[in-house]
């Protein structure tokens, strides 16, 4: 089967930009994260969706984050203005509806704010 | 509310050595609990998982883990590392709830060199 596909791979912007991601799930996997990744640390988990509904955006900083997902497939997730902490990897990550056999991941985004 | 410590940020072992990296957790329910492998500019591959049932996991690339319950950890385990494996190894756990609520919390990571 095919993975989760992620786009742009590497993205640079300056502070005060916006930029968005992109992310298309595994075929058939209706729940869907998005996870920043910052270096030197573990992933966590900025929003998680259950079709095209959001299930946990508990950690996501919505003044300047936001994130969707049309039609339960594809998602984008957006930054607004960037600011220089939010330099990081986003990776996207997918799961089946039932049961936890463990996600898979796209191979992420790495972005630089300067 | 859950987490998860990774004891030793970098562990380095010679070419054919016992790998062990740890991994304890901290959580209020039953845990499910995985270990992730990421290499360089590439996403996290899933290595196992312990959801129910054999304590002892087996793995890809030779690779196995133990739940044990009473000591609250989750260690990895390989017999003999590879220059391969060389990579960042990333405990997990998810709270086995039963719903569709999978939220995985991640451990710092721990990064694996392995010497000729």
């Amino acid at each position: 089967e095919a993975g989760v596909a992620q786009s742009p791979r590497y993205k640079i912007i300056e502070k005060r930009q916006s930029v968005a991601f992109w992310c298309n799930p595994i075929s058939g996997h209706a729940t869907l994260y998005w996870y920043q990744q910052i270096l030197g640390q573990g992933p966590k988990l900025l929003i998680q969706f259950q079709n095209n509904g959001v299930v946990d955006d508990s950690q996501l900083p919505k003044d300047r984050f936001s994130a969707e997902r049309l039609k339960g497939v594809d998602s984008t997730l957006k930054i607004q203005p960037a600011k220089l902490e939010d330099s990081a990897v986003y990776l996207c990550a997918s799961s089946y509806i039932r049961g936890n056999y463990g996600y898979t991941f796209g191979s992420g985004t790495r972005l630089t704010v300067v | 509310a859950q987490s998860v410590t990774q004891l030793g940020s970098h562990v380095s072992v010679s070419e054919g050595a016992l790998v062990l990296l740890r991994c304890n957790y901290s959580s209020s329910v039953p845990p499910y609990l995985f270990w992730y492998v990421q290499y360089p500019n590439q996403g996290l591959q899933l290595l196992l998982k312990y959801t129910t049932g054999a304590t002892l996991v087996k793995g890809i690339n030779g690779f196995e883990a133990e739940f044990k319950k009473s000591e609250t950890s989750f260690h990895l385990t390989k017999p003999s590392a590879h220059m391969s494996d060389a990579a960042e190894y990333f405990c997990a756990v998810s709270p086995y709830s039963g719903g569709s609520n999978y939220k995985l919390t991640f451990g710092k990571g721990t990064l694996l060199t392995v010497n000729p």
